[in-house]
Formats: C-alpha cells, structure tokens, sequence
C-alpha cells in the first residue's frame, strides 16, 4: 500500500524551530516530486514547498522563503522540512503530498495525488 | 500570482440533490485545474485533474468542467459521504498549486 507518513510536529515557542519528517512507502519515491502543504485551524490549504526527485528543483511559497527549508533523502525514502523562525501564524497541520502528472492531448498535468494524514505544529509561548 | 476564487463559501444541500461548485482564477489556466475533497480530521483526496478527469476510484456522480478562467464541480444525487469541503487547485503556473479558499458542503 503507498503510503506517507509525516512526523515530527510539536509544541514550540516563536522564534524556534522544528524539522518536519514524511516517510513514505509502497512506491518508488525517489521517482517523484514532492510538496508540502498546510492548513491552519477551521481554515483552508496552502501550498508551502515543492522538491524535485533528484533535489535540483525547489521552490517555495513566498509565506514561508527564507525560514523554511525542503529537503528529501531518498536513500532513506524521507522527505523533510526544517522550519526556523516560527511564528504563531504557523500553526497549523502539515501535509506532504506526492506531485503526479498526467499527459492528455500532448498537455502536461500536475496534481497532489497522494497525501499523508498530517502533523500539527503549534507555535505558541 | 494566480488567485483562484470559489463559490459559493459554504452551502446546504440534501440527499439526492445535485451541487455545483464554481472556481475562477485570475486569469486564464487552461485546463490546469484539479478538485479535492475533504473530511474532517482527514487529508485532501484528489477527486478530479486537468479539470475534467476523473481520478482513478471515485465515483461517478463527480464530474469537473471547464477551461480558461471559469471551472466547475459537479455532483449529481449528493450522498451523505459527499458531505465536505471541497478545493480547487490550479497547476498551470509551476510550481505553484495555489488552492482556492474552499466550498463547505454542509445539511
């Protein structure tokens, strides 16, 4: 079964840091590219980051560039996210999400096609 | 940035009703518009891609429309399972995936 499995979410106080965990299984992660999506409470999704398999390709959402960090290791079938200078409005649960893609009529697609269950990361002192 | 708009916010129906949800981006997207479903506690599933595909398990009764800067989710004979908050997203400007602000199907 494909499977993604984020950890490392927590408690910090602002200003801190936390290095987010998405271990994934049943597929050949090294193949795809990778996200990172959040949501904060009662409120809707927001894409964070994006990696490339091979790592050469990042980006990021202008909410997050410059104190987030994506990272992948695909040894280790594990995709990361190291978040410095937190702040209360990055509370929120974490998603990974895997990046698919679809040719129709000589057109690439993208979408998110399999997500974990999520990590809560709550910044408060 | 492309901002992608949905309406209604939130709406009532019952079951058997049929619902259509509305997306608008910015400016034109093409076809590059995917719908996700979500349940409480729970992670997004993709539900349709490139605005009108069906995504591989899911029923029949969800379709997607579309092209441009105008797209739709419909649902015919609405389920009590189907009861959620619904996303667009767009994938035409790499790589952003830009969701839309969500469409609550509530009783």
């Amino acid at each position: 079964e494909m499977q993604l499995v984020e950890s490392g979410g927590g408690l910090v106080q602002p200003g801190g840091s936390l290095r987010l965990s998405c271990a994934a299984s049943g597929f050949t992660f090294s193949s795809y590219s990778m996200n990172w999506v959040r949501q904060a409470p009662g409120k809707g999704l927001e894409w964070l980051s994006y990696i490339s398999s091979s790592s050469d390709t990042i980006f990021y959402a202008d909410s997050v560039k410059g104190r987030f960090t994506i990272s992948r290791d695909n040894a280790k079938n594990s995709l990361y996210l190291q978040m410095n200078s937190l702040r209360a409005e990055d509370t929120a649960v974490y998603y990974c999400a895997r990046d698919a893609g679809i040719t129709v009529a000589g057109i690439f697609y993208w979408f998110l096609d399999l997500w974990g269950r999520g990590t809560l990361v709550t910044v408060s002192s | 940035d492309i901002q992608m708009t949905q309406s209604p916010s939130s709406l009532s129906a019952s079951v058997g009703d049929r619902v259509t949800i509305t997306c608008r981006a910015s400016r034109t997207i093409s076809s590059s518009l995917n719908w996700y479903q979500q349940k409480p506690g729970k992670a997004p599933k993709l539900l349709i891609y490139a605005a009108s595909s069906l995504q591989s398990g899911v029923p029949s009764r969800f379709s997607g429309s579309g092209s441009g800067a105008v797209f739709t989710l419909t649902i015919t004979s609405l389920q009590p399972e189907d009861f959620a908050t619904y996303y667009c997203q767009q994938c035409y400007s790499s790589p952003g995936r830009t969701f839309g602000q969500g469409t609550k199907v509530e009783i």
